[in-house]
């Protein structure tokens, strides 16, 4: 079946570098659609981004993926780490054959610190 | 002010007590789900409900089962509830337009405890 598996664990980063956090997914399907979604802490986790456009950058709020089906990747990216980028961080993967479901990674919790 | 909301927000029941967990959301989204979170595990579906009274198993269906009596509603219902069920549980929705490209709306979340 589907899967998707993303960069383990804890990632923790100084405020100011770059942050990246990888993504990579697995499917018989030819036309994936891949999603960010971002859960801060006390709060709903919520959609950051997504695509089903390959190689081309997908952008929200300081954050972009793009969407590579030659190595299965949708890594997300920001120049530089905010306090406030600290969160769990989930890719997910859906197909044509998927009816609504997603599959999410297992999460990453990105912590930043000053 | 497009919103899904989960009562209660948090909850302690004894082991073998039965859990009523419920959900609202006010976009008339036909599709809703049920979700629980664990630490390493992520975010694993439990149920999918495409509209009223049409209600699929997830992942992890197990111990679980739901009801959907009006579109805006989506009830997850523990039976005799084990410790292995403590965990924080989010229902969401989405919209049937773009069916697997749609956002997934979520709620706040319910913190369930069973000791």
């Amino acid at each position: 079946g589907d899967s998707v598996t993303q960069t383990e664990g804890l990632v923790t980063l100084t405020e100011g570098l770059p942050v990246m956090l990888n993504c990579t997914y697995q499917t018989i399907y030819s036309n994936p659609f891949l999603f960010w979604y971002v859960h801060y802490l006390n709060e709903s986790p919520r959609l950051l981004l997504k695509s089903s456009t390959d190689n081309k950058r997908t952008e929200h709020q300081g954050f972009h993926a793009t969407l590579h089906k030659s190595s299965s990747s949708f890594h997300l990216q920001k120049s530089s780490a905010q306090l406030s980028d600290s969160a769990l961080y989930y890719c997910a993967l859906s197909v044509e054959g998927s009816n609504a479901k997603l599959t999410f990674g297992k999460g990453t919790k990105l912590s930043v610190k000053s | 002010d497009m919103k899904v909301t989960q009562m209660p927000r948090y909850l302690i029941k004894r082991m073998g007590e039965n859990v009523l967990l419920e959900c609202g959301q006010d976009m008339s989204h036909e599709t809703m789900y049920w979700y629980r979170q664990d630490p390493g595990l992520g975010l694993q579906l439990i149920y999918i409900s495409y509209d009223v009274d049409s209600n699929s198993e997830g992942d992890i269906p197990k111990g679980y089962r739901v009801s959907r009596k009006k579109r805006e509603h989506f009830s997850l219902i523990l039976d005799s509830a084990k410790t292995n069920q403590t965990s924080v549980y989010f229902c969401a929705s989405s919209s049937r337009l773009g069916v697997n490209y749609a956002e997934q709306f979520f709620g706040p979340g319910t913190r369930l405890t069973v000791l």
